[in-house]
């Protein structure tokens, strides 16, 4: 099966800095690839997401880049803010071939964003 | 809000006992999943239906769990004789049919074994 690793599990930057995830997969099949964003208690936010037909996508201070021949993908948050702060899952998942888009997560990061 | 919810949020019961949790997913998504997350780890997949029917299961979703989808809109999780180990919060998401669809999560269902 799918198995995702993710790194770094802390990341601590200052306001205004930028922040970068990176996760690697190993099931080449795997086609779609979310991000969430999880608050102390509360539920996980798909926050950016990427088909693997595209190698980057922008959404505001939020990027995520995929390589698909590396199997690595990274989310890339610019001009970071105290409310960026949460623990952020990267997940992957074969969603065209019958694997009904179940999601394979990543260990989280724990980000600090310091004033 | 048309969110997908979740009921009840936390649970606490002794070992041995029964627990049943309920989701309700946003209204026009055909596909419902069940995850388990620990304290520090990301879900991990258990289930999936697509209307009422469960099309997988997980390993992790051991004879003591069931999950029933019955008219394709709301769903059950069942645990039986529930252990120490079951502890964990459960969450529920939902998407539309096809691939690369976002899912959309709960708040979850804290399960607290005394």
């Amino acid at each position: 099966g799918e198995n995702v690793e993710q790194h770094p599990s802390t990341l601590s930057v200052q306001e205004g800095d930028s922040a970068v995830i990176k996760c690697t997969y190993s099931d080449s099949a795997s086609n779609y690839f979310p991000w969430y964003k999880q608050e102390l208690g509360k539920r996980p936010q798909l926050i950016i997401d990427i088909r693997s037909n595209v190698g980057e996508k922008k959404d505001q201070r939020i990027a995520v880049t995929l390589n698909k021949t590396a199997k690595h993908f990274s989310l890339h948050i610019t001009e970071t803010q105290p409310e960026d702060s949460a623990v952020y899952f990267c997940a992957a998942s074969n969603g065209l071939t019958g694997g009904g888009n179940k999601l394979t997560f990543g260990t989280g990061t724990q980000l600090k964003v310091e004033l | 809000d048309t969110g997908v919810s979740q009921d009840p949020r936390h649970k606490i019961t002794k070992r041995g006992q029964n627990v049943t949790f309920r989701c309700d997913p946003i209204s026009e998504h055909n596909r419902l999943y069940w995850y388990r997350q620990t304290l520090g780890q990301g879900p991990e997949f258990l289930t999936y239906f697509q209307n009422e029917a469960q099309l997988e299961k997980s390993r992790l979703l051991s004879d003591r769990f069931s999950a029933e989808r019955p008219k394709g809109s709301f769903s059950t999780l069942e645990i039986q004789r529930t252990e120490q180990g079951d502890s964990a919060m459960y969450l529920c998401a939902s998407s539309p049919t096809g691939g690369g669809q976002p899912q959309h999560f709960g708040d979850g269902t804290r399960l607290s074994i005394l």
